[in-house]
């Protein structure tokens, strides 16, 4: 079945660093989701990229759909400690592994 | 529009039990589907119904079965419970399968 693997597991950082998380598939995705999960909450949808290519920002956050459809990437700029919790990709009714962040303030 | 309500929010049951979570989407949405997440497996896929029926299923064990009503609020059944189904159940509700999900708040279900 379809698997959406995502790097790194966790990452944490200093408030005012960067941090990037990547989504992986084996193969074309036709679209991709990205979600936030705060500690303690549930996920909440950020973003769905379609085009490939596709480059999308939110303030701080960037996401990017690849090329070939197969990756995506999010890249928080100058993290905060509003930043802190798990983002998801997903591609229908799939999420990838999700990565953790941290950040110290 | 009220969001996705999941009942109860907490469940502690022994072990060989069974376990009935309730979930009702958003209004209009007709794709409900659930979710298992446990702190190392992340968000595992159960199944998706949608108008009352089954459309998609994850890979988890007969034990784990669910149901969808014609109003479209879904029940999620456990039987024979075990002390690795300890998790925390979440509900999204969906306009169409591949779009917004929105999520309910979850059921921790504790299993001892």
């Amino acid at each position: 079945g379809q698997q959406v693997m995502q790097i790194p597991q966790y990452q944490h950082v200093q408030e005012g660093e960067d941090f990037t998380t990547y989504c992986n598939s084996s193969t074309t995705l036709s679209n991709i989701q990205w979600y936030k999960q705060r500690p303690g909450g549930h996920p909440v949808f950020l973003i769905q990229l379609v085009k490939s290519g596709e480059v999308k920002k939110q303030k701080r956050l960037t996401f990017q759909f690849g090329e070939a459809k197969k990756n995506s990437s999010l890249h928080i700029t100058a993290t905060q400690t509003t930043d802190v919790g798990t983002y998801f990709c997903a591609f229908k009714l799939i999420f990838g592994t999700g990565t953790r962040l941290q950040v110290f303030p | 529009k009220a969001g996705v309500t999941q009942t109860p929010r907490y469940l502690i049951k022994t072990r060989g039990q069974q376990v009935t979570l309730s979930c009702s989407p958003i209004s209009g949405h007709r794709s409900v589907s659930w979710y298992q997440q446990t702190p190392g497996q992340g968000l595992q896929f159960l199944f998706e119904y949608f108008s009352e029926t089954q459309r998609n299923k994850g890979n988890f064990p007969g034990r784990f079965s669910g149901r969808q009503f014609s109003n479209s609020r879904s029940e999620m059944n456990v039987s024979t419970l075990e002390l690795g189904d300890s998790a925390l159940y979440l509900c999204a509700s969906r306009e169409g399968w591949n779009t917004e999900a929105f999520f309910g708040q979850g059921t921790r279900l504790t299993v001892v």
